[in-house]
C-alpha cells in the first residue's frame, strides 16, 4: 500500500527565505505527482504537477522535483512571502486497482508552512 | 472561467439524517472524486467515477452513496450509516490519462449537531 510522508509537519521561516519542503513515497511505481497549497477553510490549490519520467517542474518562485527511484520529491519555494503562508500538500498518482482505468490519488498529512514579515 | 463547485459551503446535519453535497464541474472532465479531510489526517478517497454512470468504491465509501448521471455533476450523499461525518469534503475532477493532474472544488464542511 503507497504510503506518502511529509516532512517537516510545520515549519516557521522569516520572509525572504528559501526554503524546501520534503515529500517521500513507499512504492515508485506512480504516474505523476502533484503539490497543492491548501488555505484555512479552502479547497485544495494545485501548484505543480510532475510526470514520471520527468525530474523537475517549475513556476515563479516554485520548483519541485522528482526521484522517483528513491521515492522522494522536494519543493523549493525562493524569496519566500508572507502570502505563502499555507499548507502544502503533497499527492503521487497510482493506477487503481479496481479495473476500471482509475488513476487514484495518495495524500501526505502536508507540511503547514508560517511565513514572518 | 473553468472549475469545479461545491455546494453548499457549510452544511448541518442532524442525527439520523441524510444529507447531500453538490459537486459540478464545467471542466469536461470524465473523472470525478470524493475526498474526506480530517484534521491530522490525509485526505482519504470515498468515491470515485471514471464516465457517466459508473463509480467505485475508494477506501473509506462505509456510510455514503454516489450517483452519476451527467458527466457534470458527481453528488455525494452522507447517510445515517456513517457514524463520524463531521469532516470537511473535497470534490475532484482530473481529464482522461494518467498524465493529467486534479482540479478541486472550494470544499463542503459539514457537522453534525
Amino acid at each position: 500500500k503507497q504510503e506518502v510522508t511529509q516532512i517537516p509537519a510545520a515549519l516557521s521561516v522569516p520572509e525572504g527565505e528559501n526554503l524546501v519542503l520534503n515529500c517521500s513515497f513507499t512504492d515508485s511505481a506512480i504516474y505523476n505527482l502533484q503539490w497543492f497549497r491548501q488555505d484555512p477553510g479552502k479547497g485544495l490549490t494545485s501548484l505543480l504537477l510532475i510526470q514520471s519520467s520527468q525530474r523537475e517542474q517549475t513556476s515563479g518562485r516554485l520548483n519541485a522535483s522528482l526521484d522517483k527511484s528513491s521515492g522522494r520529491s522536494t519543493l523549493y519555494i525562493a524569496a519566500s512571502q508572507p502570502g505563502d503562508s499555507a499548507t502544502y500538500l503533497c499527492a503521487v498518482s497510482r493506477f487503481g486497482y479496481s479495473g476500471a482505468g482509475s488513476y487514484q490519488l495518495t495524500f501526505g498529512k502536508g507540511t503547514k508552512l508560517s511565513v514572518i514579515p | 472561467d473553468g472549475g469545479i463547485t461545491q455546494s453548499p459551503k457549510y452544511l448541518f446535519r442532524k442525527e439520523g439524517q441524510n444529507v447531500t453535497l453538490s459537486c459540478e464541474q464545467n471542466l469536461n472532465h470524465d473523472a470525478m472524486y470524493w475526498y474526506r479531510q480530517d484534521p491530522g489526517q490525509g485526505l482519504r478517497l470515498i468515491y470515485y467515477s471514471q464516465i457517466v454512470n459508473d463509480f467505485q468504491k475508494g477506501d473509506i465509501a462505509e456510510g455514503y452513496s454516489v450517483s452519476r448521471e451527467k458527466k457534470e455533476s458527481f453528488p455525494l450523499t452522507v447517510t445515517s450509516a456513517q457514524k463520524n461525518p463531521t469532516a470537511f469534503y473535497l470534490c475532484a475532477s482530473r481529464g482522461q490519462g494518467g498524465n493529467y493532474g486534479y482540479t478541486f472544488g472550494s470544499g463542503t464542511r459539514l457537522t453534525v449537531v
